[in-house]
């Protein structure tokens, strides 16, 4: 099976701009967590989608978005972009059943730079 | 709410030698995962075992093995016969309270040398 994709690699944007980011699942996991990584915060969970509901976020602002698509790929979007938003953004899918439902597994992350 | 602590930022070993990282968690949920989680240098995250928290037996995986205490809630990592591959970011995280909203400690570097 392929395992889960991120794209864009790399993106540059610039402050007040929005970006859109895009994780595809391993073909039949239905849930995609998303994750924020930075040298001072760590990993920090920003949300989780599950056959196209959001069924967890984390503590981030509004201009935090994401959606999930009925064939469970997932989006995330980020408006207003500040000088912080600076970080690598990690997909993460799950099975959900059977003996690995817990186990998630990423794909090779977005990294984004807000200039 | 969860919290995971690693308190070793950094960590050496020998090639062939054994090592042991070190995690502590907390949680008010009877029922919990936790994982070690691998981030070599410019690649991707991936998972290094698991444990369930109802299972008394400490989990394996090839070189891989954790000490799970789970009275103190510890969580250790050792590896055993330290490969140059195994140099990474470990972390360590732990998911309870149902869904897939994982917790992940601040990681441990670990440097294998030759």
């Amino acid at each position: 099976k392929a395992g889960v994709t991120q794209t864009p690699r790399y993106l540059i944007k610039t402050r007040g701009q929005q970006v859109t980011l895009s994780c595809s699942p391993i073909s039949g996991h239905r849930s995609v967590s998303w994750y924020q990584q930075t040298p001072g915060q760590g990993l920090q969970f920003l949300f989780e989608y599950f056959s196209e509901t959001q069924r967890n976020k984390g503590n981030f602002p509004g201009r935090f978005s994401g959606r999930q698509f009925s064939n469970s790929r997932s989006e995330m979007n980020v408006s207003t972009l500040e000088l912080g938003d600076s970080a690598l953004y990690l997909c993460a899918s799950s099975p959900e059943l059977g003996e690995s439902s817990y186990e998630q597994y990423f794909g090779p992350g977005t990294r984004l730079t807000v200039t | 709410a969860q919290t995971v602590t690693q308190s070793q930022p950094e960590m050496s070993v020998q090639e062939a030698e054994t090592v042991t990282l070190s995690c502590t968690y907390d949680t008010s949920e009877s029922n919990y995962y936790l994982f070690w989680y691998k981030q070599p240098p410019s690649r991707q995250m991936i998972l290094v075992i698991r444990q369930e928290a109802y299972k008394q037996q400490n989990a394996t995986e090839n070189r891989f093995s954790v000490n799970f205490q789970k009275a103190a809630k510890s969580f250790s990592l050792k590896i055993s016969d330290s490969q140059l591959g195994d140099t990474a970011m470990y972390f360590c995280a732990s998911l309870s309270g149902g869904y897939q909203k994982v917790t992940f400690g601040t990681g441990t570097k670990l440097q294998v040398i030759p």
